[in-house]
């Protein structure tokens, strides 16, 4: 069984540059979330997808910030314009449903420089 | 949210040797997950534990709901068990994550 597929797993570009993260959820799962992981503030919730409908994206920082979904098998997470503070660990989870048991991919490591 | 706080922040222990992590919840929750991320940063589910108690190899954990915690027990540890465990209670789709108990095992 394949898990949560990320790319890239390391990405470094510099301030002002366009940034895609890309994620394939777990097949079947129907619940797919965005997290940061920072010293600062630990594990956050950007973004939760249900059935490829954004449901709370209260958690993404700023307009700079978008994510979409246009299928069950894909996801992407977009910074434009980055800035050396979105440097962090980005991840990519997937559930069966949403209070469901959460997978995580092995997670893009973003420098923003 | 849910508050969830884990104890102890740091633990070095020898190789061989068993330890306990605690997670408190602030409030009832449905479920409770543990995660071990390794020095490769990677997340892994190691429980997914509402109440009782499940065991996997050297690790185990039970939850008294009731009560509001739960324990991770790692037991004979080795290196290979170094890394941060976190303890996350949902409220609905929304993890609250603990900030980990850093784990140091020597050789």
């Amino acid at each position: 069984d394949a898990g949560v597929i990320q790319s890239p797993r390391h990405e470094v570009t510099e301030m002002g540059q366009e940034v895609t993260l890309r994620c394939k959820p777990i097949s079947g799962h129907n619940s797919l979330f965005w997290y940061r992981q920072t010293m600062m503030r630990g594990l956050e919730l950007l973004i939760y997808f249900n059935n490829n409908v954004p449901i709370d994206d209260s958690g993404m920082p700023e307009d700079r910030f978008s994510a979409k979904m246009p299928n069950a098998s894909f996801s992407t997470l977009k910074i434009q314009p980055s800035e050396p503070r979105d440097s962090a660990v980005y991840f990519c989870a997937s559930s069966i449903a949403g209070g469901d048991t959460q997978y995580f991919g092995p997670g893009t490591r973003l420098t923003v420089l | 949210g849910i508050q969830v706080e884990q104890s102890p922040p740091d633990l070095i222990l020898q190789e061989g040797a068993n330890s306990t992590l605690r997670c408190n919840f602030s409030d009832s929750v449905n479920n409770l997950q543990w995660f071990h991320q390794n020095p490769w940063g990677q997340l892994i589910n190691l429980f997914y534990i509402p109440s009782g108690t499940k065991q996997n190899g050297r690790l185990s954990a039970t939850t008294v709901a009731t009560e509001r915690y739960s324990l991770l027990y790692i037991s004979s540890s080795q290196t290979t068990d170094s890394g941060v465990y976190f303890c996350a209670a949902p409220n609905d789709y929304k993890l609250s994550f603990g900030a980990g108990t850093t784990v140091t095992v020597r050789a």
